[in-house]
């Protein structure tokens, strides 16, 4: 049972340069979410996603773009990253049939220089 | 949007100890879930409650929904125990929207 994965766990990048953060979960969750973590703010919602196609923003969204074109997939792209999108990015995913129960993927840090 | 407030920010207790953790929320919701991130960053589910009481080892948990709070009981605690306990809610209407609250650090000592 691989549940959710996500990678890179650990990258460091440039100002300027565009980053995708992968995640993949096993379960056939239908709900896919997309959050930040950083200290002060606990975690919060970048983008969430309720099935494949389909999208929305969530409490931070500027600076970031998704995607959800299977079921299993829900990355995460940075068009341009910049120095206040170091954090540490968590992939989370649910469904009805698992109570609305979040799992958490295990974050990816990401440090932009 | 709704607000999630936790208390203490912080607690040290030494092993063996037991401790209570609130969390506070100002709207109404159809879902709370507590959360252990423990010292390596993971996150991992401990409750699903958005009212009534559940436990689970030597965890509980108790909703009052109508009052807009919760809170997690932690009883004998150990050192793995220790980490960031999180409240996240989600408000009723919304499409599976968590809003988490920052957190009650947790230090367990021998």
């Amino acid at each position: 049972d691989a549940g959710i994965t996500q990678s890179p766990r650990y990258k460091i990048t440039e100002t300027g340069r565009q980053v995708t953060l992968m995640c993949h979960q096993t379960w056939s969750h239908s709900y896919m979410f997309w959050y930040r973590q950083d200290l002060g703010h606990g975690l919060r919602l970048i983008y969430y996603s309720a099935a494949a196609d389909i999208t929305d923003k969530g409490e931070v969204p500027d600076g970031y773009v998704v995607s959800r074109s299977k079921t299993e997939n829900f990355p995460l792209t940075l068009e341009s990253a910049t120095r206040s999108q170091t954090s540490v990015y968590f992939c989370a995913s649910t469904t009805a049939s698992s109570g609305n129960t979040i799992y958490f993927g295990e974050g990816s840090w990401l440090t932009v220089v | 949007g709704i607000q999630v407030e936790q208390s203490p920010p912080d607690l040290i207790l030494q092993e063996g100890a037991n401790s209570t953790l609130r969390c506070n929320f100002s709207d109404s919701v159809n879902n709370l879930q507590w959360f252990h991130q423990n010292p390596w960053g993971q996150l991992i589910n401990l409750f699903y409650i958005p009212s009534g009481t559940k436990q689970n080892g030597r965890l509980s948990a108790t909703t009052v929904a109508t009052e807009r709070y919760s809170l997690l009981y932690i009883s004998s605690s150990q050192t793995t125990d220790s980490g960031v306990y999180f409240c996240a809610v989600q408000n009723t209407g919304t499409a599976s929207k968590l809003t988490f609250g920052t957190g009650t650090r947790l230090q367990v000592t021998l």
